[in-house]
């Protein structure tokens, strides 16, 4: 059982450069969502997705976009990168139920130059 | 809005001494509360969780946390530390499905 895969590991973009990352989980999750997560501010919600085909903004949304055409995979795309989109980003999946713990992928550190 | 406070950034401790973390929340209702532990380089490994019932929770790695009602706290705590255990500690608070993350609390053990 894989739980969630995010890859890549590593990326570095140059300013203006677009790039997705990838996101898949096979616990058959309902909701997933992608954090940032930078020194001092915790983990802070991108976007996230309660079914496929159904997305929503979370506290931090501008710059990114996300789809859910599948269960199982949940993409994150950097339209144009900026050197603030420096950032290590995680996805998260859970069941769609009050209080059901999240599964975190091992994160991909973006690097935007 | 809710919210997850982690009033200590970093805690050093030695090897073998307790350990307390400390999670105060701001929930109207009764929240679902949890640790995660992240290890350098890796992702957030659940600890454990709180949702109703004994408010002294048990999770893995000898860890436990007691939730308070009238302090809106939820305190991770260990009996002795190891030095594995060097690693940044999130409290969060979760409503309907979207987590609340404290700002984490990095702990370093000593030999």
């Amino acid at each position: 059982n894989a739980g969630v895969t995010q890859t890549p590991k590593f990326q570095v973009l140059k300013t203006g450069q677009s790039m997705t990352l990838q996101c898949a989980q096979d616990m058959n999750h309902e909701y997933m969502s992608w954090y940032r997560q930078d020194p001092g501010m915790g983990l802070r919600l991108i976007h996230y997705s309660v079914g496929a085909g159904i997305t929503d903004q979370g506290e931090v949304p501008n710059g990114y976009n996300v789809s859910r055409s599948t269960t199982e995979d949940f993409p994150l795309r950097l339209l144009s990168a900026a050197p603030s989109q420096t950032s290590v980003y995680f996805c998260a999946s859970s069941y769609q139920r009050g209080g059901a713990e999240a599964f975190f992928g091992q994160g991909t550190r973006l690097t935007v130059v | 809005a809710q919210s997850v406070t982690q009033p200590d950034i970093h805690i050093t401790v030695s090897e073998g001494a307790s350990l307390e973390l400390r999670c105060n929340y701001s929930y109207g209702a009764t929240p679902y509360l949890f640790w995660y532990v992240q290890s350098p380089g890796q992702g957030l490994q659940l600890l454990l969780k709180y949702f109703s019932g004994d408010t002294l929770v048990q999770g893995i790695k000898g860890f436990e946390a007691e939730f308070k009602r009238s302090q809106s706290s939820f305190n991770l705590r260990k009996p002795s530390v190891h030095w594995s255990d060097a690693a940044e500690y999130f409290c969060a608070v979760i409503t309907g499905n979207q987590f609340y993350f404290g700002t984490g609390t990095s702990l370093t053990v000593i030999p």
